[in-house]
């Protein structure tokens, strides 16, 4: 079974400041996917960004990037020139590569709080 | 697209009740799941469906639950008889054939008093 693994519970940063989250995960798959996902106040899920590990450039979109490292399981969010609308609570989740129906395990979250 | 749609968006029940919790996903995805967030446990997945079928129920938690998904717009997930500790927001998502990307609705926040 797979796991993952968020440490930090809550993080804050200065509105136009930089902040970076952690996420380890633990899994004998060769192949996978990994994703971040936000959810703000008004709880909905939203997909940030993901990288499939076959891939060995780190994903970016937009303000967000990731520091992908297969071999230490890390996969780290960046996210640049915070605002105030990137408050929320961030997941970390794991995919199996082709698995039927393509169901994620998250991890326990990051609380972020982007201060004025 | 309307996206997922989840109903009701808010419950609340008095124990021994049934509660049925319902979701229509994006048309065209042949993925459903249903997850339940907690603050002890996170999200969990509960149960899948691919092409309507049932594929995973391992994490539905006892028998008190069941979900079913009759045509590819609807599903519900039944609690029967509800307890105090499922209270959670439970949400479904769903996702397009051959897409890793799901989408998720609303969430419906469950109370049971």
């Amino acid at each position: 079974a797979q796991t993952v693994t968020q440490s930090q519970p809550e993080m804050s940063v200065q509105e136009a400041e930089t902040v970076t989250l952690s996420c380890t995960y633990d899994t004998s798959e060769s192949n996978y996917y990994l994703f971040w996902y936000k959810q703000p106040p008004s709880r909905q899920m939203i997909l940030v960004i993901r990288q499939e590990a076959y891939k060995q450039q780190n994903a970016t979109e937009n303000r967000f990037s990731v520091n992908f490292q297969k071999a230490a399981k890390s996969f780290s969010l960046k996210i640049s020139d915070s605002q105030l609308g990137d408050t929320a609570m961030y997941f970390c989740a794991f995919m199996k590569h082709r698995a039927a129906g393509n169901k994620l395990t998250f991890g326990g979250g990051t609380r972020v709080l982007v201060k004025p | 697209d309307a996206g997922v749609i989840q109903s009701p968006r808010h419950e609340v029940t008095e124990m021994g009740q049934e509660v049925t919790l319902r979701c229509k996903p994006i048309s065209g995805h042949n993925s459903l799941f249903w997850y339940r967030q907690t603050m002890m446990r996170g999200l969990e997945l509960l149960i899948y469906f691919n092409n309507n079928v049932p594929i995973d129920d391992s994490g539905m938690p006892e028998d008190r639950f069941s979900a079913k998904m009759p045509n590819a717009s609807f599903s519900t997930l039944k609690i029967q008889p509800s307890e105090p500790r499922d209270s959670a927001v439970y949400f479904c998502a769903s996702s397009f054939p051959g897409d890793t990307e799901a989408f998720f609705g609303q969430g419906t926040r469950l109370t049971v008093v």
